[in-house]
This record gives structure tokens, sequence and C-alpha cells, in this order.
């Protein structure tokens, strides 16, 4: 079975703290994924990454960044968090590279962490 | 982009009732999953069902794609089927997009 690991399921932080939130993934995937998700809105991608250093942008990266220095890692920061940021993050992973790269393309399902409930105060 | 959208929003149902949940799209898609998200917050993967027909125990899916649509079965109800329901759809080279949810809850 896929297993995607987020670092923790619940965090409180200040504003103006610079925020890490970790995703690990043990199944040699190529993309990695984090979402945001608030009531009313739905999941919302923030970044994606098809390959290590490799990343793009989502609906909303606005106060976000992200890093793949490693396949199987890929951590959210919030530069300066805001009470704005206060959401459940989900991270997520699937097998091929969304961006091609001469490869063929291959429909693969994502598989999901069990989320981060981040409180900004 | 593409345009999600599923019905209905919200369901009330009794314990040991059927379900239909349903969800369009508004162009071809090469992905298409259906998840379930407990109301611990963690998102379970139910259907990757981009066409055709899949059954895993009470609940089965059907994807028509030629039509845009596709619908989630919940027979036989549970309150463990409790939570919200997310159609997830891909079109070619793109992320996931994620309808708003339908929001069940069964009753004992």
């Amino acid at each position: 079975d896929v297993k995607v690991t987020q670092s923790s399921r619940y965090l409180v932080k200040r504003t103006g703290e610079k925020v890490f939130l970790e995703c690990v993934q043990d199944m040699d995937h190529e993309n990695m994924f984090w979402y945001r998700q608030d009531p009313g809105l739905g999941l919302r991608l923030i970044y994606f990454s098809y390959d290590v250093k490799m990343k793009e942008k989502g609906d909303i990266p606005e106060g976000y960044s992200v890093s793949r220095e490693k396949k199987e890692r890929f951590s959210l920061i919030l530069e300066s968090a805001s009470t704005n940021q206060t959401s459940m993050y989900l991270c997520a992973s699937s097998l091929w590279p969304v961006r091609g790269r001469g490869l063929p393309y291959s429909n693969q399902p994502q598989h999901f962490g069990d989320g981060t409930r981040l409180s900004i105060l | 982009g593409i345009q999600v959208e599923q019905s209905p929003p919200d369901l009330i149902l009794q314990e040991g009732a059927n379900s239909t949940l349903r969800c369009n799209f508004s162009d071809s898609v090469n992905n298409l999953q259906w998840f379930h998200q407990n109301p611990w917050g963690q998102l379970i993967n139910l259907f990757y069902i981009p066409s055709g027909t899949k059954q895993n125990g009470r609940l089965s899916a059907t994807t028509v794609a030629t039509e845009r649509y596709s619908l989630l079965y919940i027979s036989s109800s549970q309150t463990t089927d409790s939570g919200v329901y997310f159609c997830a759809v891909e079109e070619r080279n793109t992320p996931l997009v994620f309808g708003k949810g339908t929001r069940l809850s069964v009753i004992a």
C-alpha cells in the first residue's frame, strides 16, 4: 500500500513565524502535491512537483514556497505565517509525471496523507 | 479550466438506505477519482475510474466519459459512511481538480 506521511496532525504557530510542513512518501512516486482545504472552498492546489528540485505553482501559491531536495520528501513553507493561512493542509503523491518528459502518459491515482490542521494565532 | 460540480451538496440518510451521488465535469478527462473524507479529515481513495464501472463491497461507481458524468452508489448505508465525498478529475498533464463535495450524514 502507498504510504504518504505528514509530519504533524495538529500544529499551532504564531503570526510571523516561518512554518515548515513535511510530507514523505514511500512509493518512489514522481509527483507530489500540496493542497489546502477550507470550508465552502473545497481542496485547492498550492504547489506541486513532478521531479526533484522541480516545482510548479498551483491555484493559490501566494504566501507559500516549497522544497523538494529528495524524491520522497516534499516540504511546504509558510515564509511568514498569517492568520488567513489557518487551514487543513493535505499532501498527495502519484506515480507518473504530470508534465510529460517524453514518457507515455499513464493515468495513475493520487494518494493522500492524513492532513495537518494548522492554526496561526 | 475544467469545472467539476457535485450533487447534492448535502444528504441525510437513515441507516440501511441507498444513495446516488453525482459528479458532472465540463471537459474530457484522463483521470477521475472518488474520495471519502472521514470526520477526522483523512481523505481515502474509493475509486480510480476514468471510465466504466467498478464495485467495492457496498460501494460502486460508474463513469460515462462521453457524457461527462460519474455516479457513486452507496448501498445499505452505515453510520461509518458519514463524511464528505469528493469527486476529482484530471485533464491530460494537469493536476486534479476537485468538486466541492457531498456531505453525507447517516443516522441510526
